[in-house]
């Protein structure tokens, strides 16, 4: 199984904060890396794709960068409604595993 | 817009099956993987499986052995069955598309959950 490790489990942060999400993996899974957003009570949304690419609608301050087995998920200019969990996931094994999770809270 | 949404009971005993259905509407049921995704209350995320529109499956072998999923493609319905449930099955289940590119794969439309208690 491919492991997935997040960093930190959870922060702190301020509206107009840069914040930057951390998702480390076991093996090399090039840029089968994927970014959602969760919210309480409300299902996962996807946010990136392919380790870089922005889903449809999503706003332009969120940014996905990494290949290999470090990647990172950018927030420029946090606004209050990006408080919530964020969830990374590979594709790259037949096994898809998420990450633990990051809590951006105030 | 594809549109899903989870249906079923919300308690199942201990020992029991659970089965779980998700319509999915707005969008070409075929030609795509539909998948089950769970979430122990406060924990993680947990990919069970998927289905694809020809019927073929794939598991997460930690449930292979108690996990089924079937399809109806003229009620563009998938479902999921889950045998011999503990406590530890207890979680809120999504169903949700698994869209595959040639490089790439991700769950882009997700049904608002469903929570299923075991317990007796």
């Amino acid at each position: 199984d491919i492991q997935m490790t997040q960093s930190p489990s959870s922060l702190s942060a301020s509206v107009g904060d840069r914040v930057t999400l951390s998702c480390r993996t076991s093996q090399n899974i090039n840029n089968y890396l994927n970014w959602y957003q969760q919210k309480p009570g409300k299902a996962p949304k996807l946010l990136v794709y392919g380790a870089s690419t922005l889903q449809s609608e999503v706003p332009s301050r969120f940014s996905g960068s990494g290949s290999g087995t470090e990647f990172t998920l950018t927030i420029n200019t946090l606004q209050p409604e990006d408080f919530a969990t964020y969830f990374c996931q590979q594709s790259y094994s037949a096994l898809r595993t998420f990450g633990q999770g990051t809590k951006v809270e105030i | 817009q594809v549109q899903l949404q989870e249906s079923g009971p919300g308690l199942v005993e201990p020992s029991e099956t659970l089965s779980l259905t998700c319509t999915v509407s707005g969008g070409s049921f075929t030609g795509s993987f539909w998948s089950w995704i769970r979430q122990p209350p406060g924990k993680g995320l947990e990919w069970l499986g998927f289905i694809y529109y020809t019927g073929n499956t794939k598991y997460n072998p930690s449930l292979e052995s108690r996990v089924t999923m079937s399809m109806d493609t003229s009620k563009s319905q998938f479902s999921l069955q889950l045998r011999s449930v503990t406590v530890a099955d207890t979680a809120v289940y999504y169903c949700a598309r698994q869209l595959s590119g040639s490089s790439t794969e991700f769950f882009d439309f997700w049904g608002q959950g469903i929570l299923v208690t075991v317990s007796s």
